[in-house]
């Protein structure tokens, strides 16, 4: 079953919307999340580290003030899209790790965003 | 150059055929390195795990050079199933930090 809950899965809204997901390890306790986003054909593209009570690790090009990152707890992490914009529309995905170097990341089953 | 790099493909095969993917990976100090299995319009799924030693798993066998910084993934006895994109993931040097291939799409037939 599925280990790292995203919610929600897809999300229609109009440009100005402030979008938020959250993610949820089910049954570990996850001191690190990640964020990806996804476009069409792509690869996904990290764009940011999520640690449990301490800020975001935001990667080269993602803006800090646009993608608020909020890890409160051991098995939730939140991204809230702030003013999205049409560009913004894209599969944003969240993976989880146990507590371990080098295991494998589980990932939630992505939020669609489609901003008109 | 990117850091992971995959053939794109498609690789379109016949149900039962053996097919193998190939990935490069950039960054020599990279510790850990996966193949995921990505469906349409969906999250991505560890496929396995590749170890130094090659590893298999039925009908899915990931070998992994460092010297040549090359990972491969051998697919036996295709499956209609097995259509998706494959995922070569390799793990960073610092961190659990993953870098994505852009990965290459299988489409079995019947």
């Amino acid at each position: 079953g599925a280990v790292v809950s995203q919610h929600p899965s897809w999300v229609i809204c109009k440009s100005g919307t402030s979008v938020k997901i959250e993610c949820r390890s089910l049954d570990f306790q996850a001191t690190t999340m990640f964020w990806y986003r996804q476009f069409p054909k792509q690869s996904l593209m990290l764009m940011a580290t999520s640690n449990e009570g301490s800020k975001a690790t935001y990667e080269q090009g993602v803006e800090k003030d646009k993608f608020l990152i909020n890890h409160a707890s051991l098995t939730l992490s939140t991204l809230t899209v702030t003013s999205a914009h049409p560009e913004d529309s894209s599969f944003y995905i969240c993976s989880a790790i146990r507590d371990s170097q080098n295991q494998p990341q589980h990932f939630g089953d992505g939020t669609r965003l489609s901003i008109l | 150059r990117k850091e992971v790099e995959q053939d794109p493909g498609p690789f379109n095969v016949p149900e039962g055929a053996t097919v193998a993917f190939n990935c490069t990976y950039s960054n020599s100090a990279s510790q850990s390195f996966f193949w995921y299995r990505q469906d349409c319009r969906k999250e991505p799924k560890l496929l396995m795990s590749v170890y130094s030693s090659g590893n298999e798993d039925g009908r899915f066998t990931a070998q992994l050079n460092r010297a040549s910084q090359y990972i491969s993934l051998l697919i036996r006895d295709s499956k209609l199933s097995d259509s998706a994109t494959y995922l070569c993931v390799v793990n960073g040097e610092y961190g659990n930090k993953l870098v994505f291939g852009a990965g290459t799409i299988l489409r079995v037939k019947s």
